[in-house]
């Protein structure tokens, strides 16, 4: 059974750093991209970048470039979302989907709250 | 960056009833576009890909059509259970994109 689950929720204050995860499992883990998406309180989705844990290649939406940096980690079939400095408005749930063209799988999503 | 607009933005239906939800590209995407249905406090869940094939699944009652920049998503009788947000995305360009969304409530 193909699986993507995420770390839990987290409440940050700005400035802050912080890095969530989504593990894999049920399947090839370097064979298919991971996507990251966003979507803000009562708001839509909003793809942010994706990676392919395979050989690291990575492409961001412009959006999101410089503000937020995907890695993954194979040898643990975990992709990993990270940011240097929140901002209040980075206050979101984030969903990890295994993608590159549609999205047939989803982690359950990660929480992040940034207040100070 | 392709932009990705559905309409409308809500659309009340009864169930049993027909529903038909419209998705525009702001360039042709071919057929690189999926449908998602996503409930309140749950991950989105995969309809459809290659812009009419069910994932999945999927019940017969969701079928998607069009290519290019014209895409339609109908469900043929609403149940309960269709009551959510749909979502468009493209892929066939970087970035890949969502529509915002229209959400199908009970009339």
């Amino acid at each position: 059974e193909v699986q993507l689950v995420q770390s839990g929720a987290e409440v940050k204050k700005p400035g802050e750093s912080l890095k969530i995860s989504c593990e894999g499992s049920g399947y090839s883990f370097t064979s298919y991209w991971i996507a990251w998406v966003r979507q803000m309180p009562g708001k839509g989705l909003e793809w942010m970048g994706i990676i392919y844990p395979g050989d690291s290649d990575t492409r961001y939406s412009p959006s999101f470039q410089g503000q937020v940096t995907i890695s993954a980690d194979k040898s643990i079939s975990t992709a990993y979302l990270q940011w240097s400095s929140l901002k209040a408005s980075d206050t979101a749930m984030y969903y990890c989907a295994r993608a590159g063209d549609y999205s047939d799988y989803w982690g359950q999503g990660t929480l992040v709250t940034v207040s100070s | 960056e392709i932009v990705m607009t559905q309409s409308p933005a809500t659309l009340s239906v009864s169930p049993g009833e027909r529903a038909t939800l419209s998705c525009r590209a702001s360039q042709s995407v071919s057929s690189n576009l999926a449908w998602y249905q996503q409930k309140p406090g749950q991950a989105p869940r995969l309809l459809i890909y290659g812009a009419s094939i069910r994932a999945t699944g999927i019940p017969a009652r969701f079928s998607g059509s069009g290519s290019g920049t014209e895409f339609t998503l109908t469900i043929s009788s609403l149940q309960s259970e269709d009551f959510a947000v749909y979502y468009c995305q493209q892929y066939n360009n970087w970035p890949r994109t969502f529509g915002q969304g229209t959400k199908l409530e009970i009339k």
